[in-house]
């Protein structure tokens, strides 16, 4: 059973433009929701971060957006580099001391120039 | 401060072999997890470890086993190995479990191959 589905599997945008990605859960109990950074050989690297008593998160460049009656947060890159091409991956967790992150499956970003 | 380290970065296997992994979190974390990430089935939670105890295992055979030391520092076993075992291997840090989240913090992985 997928928890947290991602989507879409991939995207391409053009240099300056906004990339989106969207995430949805199932499990009510999660708190906790990060995304992740993964450039090729590399580990994920924890980008942003958001709990649900926030609606939305802003970072530079990088936007979580949360609605929890829907279920679904996501994550908008504004003026997208090409230094923003990756593999981007929503996770969720439980909070009460679990260390189990439960991530979608993933995103291949390419931003051209 | 360094980071997770994981070693080795590439290991080449053949199916029935065993292998042992190993990780060393950020300096005064205490919790390390480990992830097995395949282009199929994406990052998936293998186990937690935590004071050497393990508090957390995901959906894995028993064939994958781990343990971790008094200095935090953490090992993964998988015995019998299968072709479908090929993978990067992942191991995360973080100062520990608690009432709040924390951050974790991810090494570069292992990749194994199985032949």
């Amino acid at each position: 059973q997928q928890q947290v589905k991602q989507s879409p599997q991939s995207l391409i945008v053009q240099k300056g433009g906004i990339s989106i990605i969207n995430c949805a859960y199932e499990n009510t109990a999660f708190d906790y929701f990060p995304w992740y950074q993964q450039f090729p050989g590399k580990g994920p690297a924890l980008l942003i971060a958001i709990r649900p008593d926030v609606s939305e998160k802003k970072e530079g460049r990088f936007t979580i957006s949360f609605n929890k009656s829907a279920k679904q947060f996501s994550l908008h890159i504004m003026d997208s580099q090409p230094g923003d091409s990756a593999t981007y991956f929503c996770a969720a967790t439980v909070q009460g001391g679990s260390e189990k992150l439960v991530f979608g499956k993933g995103t291949k970003l390419t931003v051209n120039p | 401060k360094a980071g997770v380290t994981q070693t080795p970065r590439y290991l080449i296997k053949t199916r029935g072999q065993q292998v042992t992994l190993s990780c060393s979190p950020i300096s005064g974390h205490r919790s390390v997890s480990w992830y097995q990430q395949t282009p199929g089935q994406g990052l998936q939670f293998l186990f937690e470890y935590f004071s050497e105890t393990q508090r957390n295992k995901g959906n894995f055979p028993g064939r994958f086993s781990g343990r971790q030391f008094s200095n935090s520092r953490s090992e993964m076993n998988v015995s019998t190995l299968e072709l479908g075992d090929s993978a990067l291997y992942l191991c995360a840090s973080s100062r520990g479990p608690g009432g709040l989240q924390e951050t974790q913090y991810f090494g570069p992985g292992t990749r194994l191959l199985v032949l």
